[in-house]
């Protein structure tokens, strides 16, 4: 099984900065066939189901504002919010979707500072 | 709209079953592999499992944690995707998301939640 590693699992941050959140996977998860990374990227507000907002490590999904960000290839990801929202609170999770299982990371909480 | 609506989870004993259900309209259900993911209170995601479509045999696969106890189905006539949940464990308590697949999972149910408890 591919272990997924999120750091740090929290953060606070102040409104406006930046936050960054790394994901490192325990094999790669680039298909040398299409040169795509098999990473996703979920947002979790509180008592809500996960958001789509990243896949192929670094596509934003239809309506995520450009403050997100997804980058990294191979095993090392992060996904960068350029300018911290308070609507930005939530638990970030990064899932590689390379092969089963579908393991995800543990999950980064962010917090206004 | 592309909606998933997840029902039948409640409260049951351990060693108790249980079968969910995820009602998915907005989209051509038949086309789509379909996943279950759960996650337990205060804690992170785990993927259970995920089934493919007609054309690829309605295969399956799950998660170490749940084969064997748990099978994934679905009734593309009936726009349905099933959770069978046999030999229930405390552990299993969660709540119980839908996903369908488009490479990742792009669309989420809001979830239904199961208790194992006596």
């Amino acid at each position: 099984d591919i272990v997924m590693t999120q750091s740090p699992d929290s953060l606070a941050v102040s409104l406006g900065e930046r936050a960054t959140i790394n994901c490192k996977s325990s094999q790669s998860v680039l298909s040398t066939s299409n040169n795509q990374n098999y990473l996703v990227w979920y947002q979790q507000k509180q008592g809500q189901p996960p958001k789509l907002l990243i896949y192929w490590a670094s596509t934003r999904d239809s309506g995520v504002p450009d403050r997100f960000s997804g980058s990294g290839s191979g095993t090392d990801f992060t996904l960068t919010i350029s300018s911290l929202q308070a609507e930005d609170v939530a638990v970030y999770y990064c899932q590689q979707y390379y092969s089963s299982p579908r393991t995800f990371g543990q999950g980064t909480k962010v917090e206004i500072k | 709209e592309v909606q998933l609506v997840e029902s039948g989870g409640g409260l049951v004993q351990p060693g108790g079953s249980l079968r969910l259900s995820c009602a998915a309209s907005g989209f051509i259900f038949s086309g789509p592999y379909m996943h279950w993911v759960r996650q337990a209170p205060g804690k992170g995601l785990e993927w259970v499992g995920r089934i493919r479509n007609k054309a690829n045999g309605y295969t399956t696969e799950y998660a170490a944690s749940v084969k064997g106890r748990f099978t994934i189905s679905r009734d593309d006539s009936k726009n349905s995707l099933y959770l069978q949940m046999n030999s229930l464990k405390t552990e299993d308590t969660a709540v119980y998301y839908c996903g369908r697949e488009n490479y990742y999972v792009d669309v989420w149910g809001k979830g239904t939640t199961v208790t194992v408890s006596s």
